[in-house]
């Protein structure tokens, strides 16, 4: 009964490198949602997809910022040129196909990837 | 803009006394109503969610509370329980849920 996974868990890079962090959504899942949670704040939303598509990406960055959900394999949040303004908790969270375009499936949320640029 | 707001950052309580978190949002347009629990290097927990057509909903120990005209909900926890202790976001979203809103979090302890 495997949960929302993401990897790594802890990543470091240094002021000019990429980032890429990975979620594996709960199987049968199709929806994943991207959050990023800087220190004593909130969690922001950034990007929401199903595979092969984003659905709002209103709260991801102009550049630098990326993020896809292929047919197969993890969800994937890119992120090129790190600065260390990015430095926060990346969390995705997964959710089964709508019923309905006005019903709400809950999200199931992994543990975090906790970005560090140096 | 941060249209859900909760400003009580921390909040301490006896055990078996009721818990009461507060949030309160900006956007008239919200649907639905979350409240999340998250433990350190965890990520969310779904707790008990609202519509806005109620006014209540309860489960279990939980209940919220929500006031549409105030634009104000709240969580309350009875009785509360050491392992209650935890940080504790709202959330709310549109009747689509392609967005999410979170509050910064009350960080809730629960004293044996």
């Amino acid at each position: 009964n495997a949960g929302v996974m993401q990897n790594p868990r802890h990543l470091v890079r240094r002021r000019g490198q990429e980032a890429r962090l990975r979620c594996s959504p709960v199987k049968g899942h199709s929806h994943v949602y991207w959050y990023r949670q800087l220190p004593e704040e909130g969690l922001k939303f950034m990007v929401y997809l199903q595979k092969e598509n984003i659905i709002d990406e209103s709260g991801m960055p102009k550049e630098r910022f990326s993020a896809e959900f292929p047919k197969e394999g993890p969800s994937i949040l890119r992120i090129q040129q790190v600065v260390r303004g990015d430095s926060a908790a990346y969390f995705c969270a997964s959710s089964p196909p709508p019923r309905s375009v006005s019903s709400y499936n809950e999200q199931f949320f992994g543990p975090g990837t906790r970005l560090t640029v140096l | 803009d941060q249209q859900v707001k909760q400003n009580s950052p921390s909040l301490s309580v006896q055990e078996g006394r009721i818990s009461i978190l507060n949030c309160d949002y900006t956007n008239s347009m919200f649907d639905y109503f979350l409240w999340y629990k998250k433990y350190p290097a965890e990520g969310p927990t779904f707790l008990i969610s609202i519509s806005s057509i109620k006014d209540k909903n309860e489960d279990g120990r939980f209940t919220v509370f929500l006031n549409k005209s105030a634009k104000h909900l709240s969580l309350h926890i009875v009785p509360s329980q050491p392992g209650d202790s935890a940080v504790y976001f709202c959330a709310a979203s549109g009747n689509n849920f392609n967005k999410f809103y979170f509050g910064s979090g009350t960080k809730l302890n629960v004293k044996p």
